[in-house]
């Protein structure tokens, strides 16, 4: 089956810092790829769309200049959270859109943010 | 977005059957049906998904009405590892995925 994978699975930093959470399709290529976060005992809210080799397009609500995506190459999308606050501190996921047969959606393991 | 209904909490003893249901009365017609599932703490995990017919996977069975306003994830001998919380998400494709509040899956031993 497809597969996703995340870096780092959890990630403690200092407040004002910034952390750069990875995400890769590991055995098929994704145009597409989405941002998530989830907090405590809420369902996952979508954040931003990422499509390679252009801008992501983001959610109302969030913060582009704070959440910086890059999707360089087909297997890897980035997430840059800038001047990190305790706030920001969530489970963020991603996914991938698989094209091969019909369009399924394969999530990675999701990253673990803490900020203290 | 078509909206759906998922009872929020399920309890079912290991081994026996569980049968999820969802509503999705305002599901258009070029939308699969997608069930997902996250078990604490990790990212979710696809199931199984169906535009009319039932389907069937190494993971569960899907029951889809015939007039496609609701539809049945069945886990067929629930274990331990399935305790996890179910989404139901109506699906056309290319566009991201959105999650209700799903039900809660409890496997009792």
């Amino acid at each position: 089956g497809a597969v996703v994978s995340q870096h780092p699975s959890r990630v403690i930093c200092k407040s004002g810092t910034s952390v750069k959470i990875e995400c890769r399709s590991l055995d098929f290529q994704a145009t597409t790829m989405f941002w998530y976060r989830q907090f405590p005992k809420q369902s996952l809210m979508l954040m931003a769309t990422s499509n390679e080799g252009s801008k992501a397009t983001y959610e109302q609500g969030v913060e582009k200049d704070k959440f910086l995506i890059n999707h360089a190459s087909l297997t890897l999308s980035t997430l840059t959270v800038t001047s990190a606050h305790p706030e920001d501190s969530s489970f963020y996921i991603c996914s991938a859109l698989t094209s091969e047969g019909t369009d399924t959606q394969y999530f990675g393991p999701g990253t673990r943010l803490t900020v203290l | 977005d078509a909206k759906t209904t998922q009872p929020p909490s399920m309890d079912c003893a290991e081994g026996r059957a569980a049968n999820l249901p969802c509503n999705h009365s305002t599901i258009s017609g070029n939308e699969y049906v997608y069930w997902y599932r996250q078990i604490h703490s990790q990212g979710p995990q696809y199931i199984i998904h169906g535009l009319k017919n039932n389907e069937t996977n190494e993971m569960a069975s899907l029951i889809i009405t015939e007039d496609r306003k609701s539809s049945t994830l069945i886990l067929p001998h629930a274990t331990l590892r399935d305790t996890a919380v179910y989404y139901c998400i109506p699906y056309s494709g290319n566009t991201p995925l959105v999650f209700g509040k799903g039900t809660r899956l409890s496997v009792i031993a």
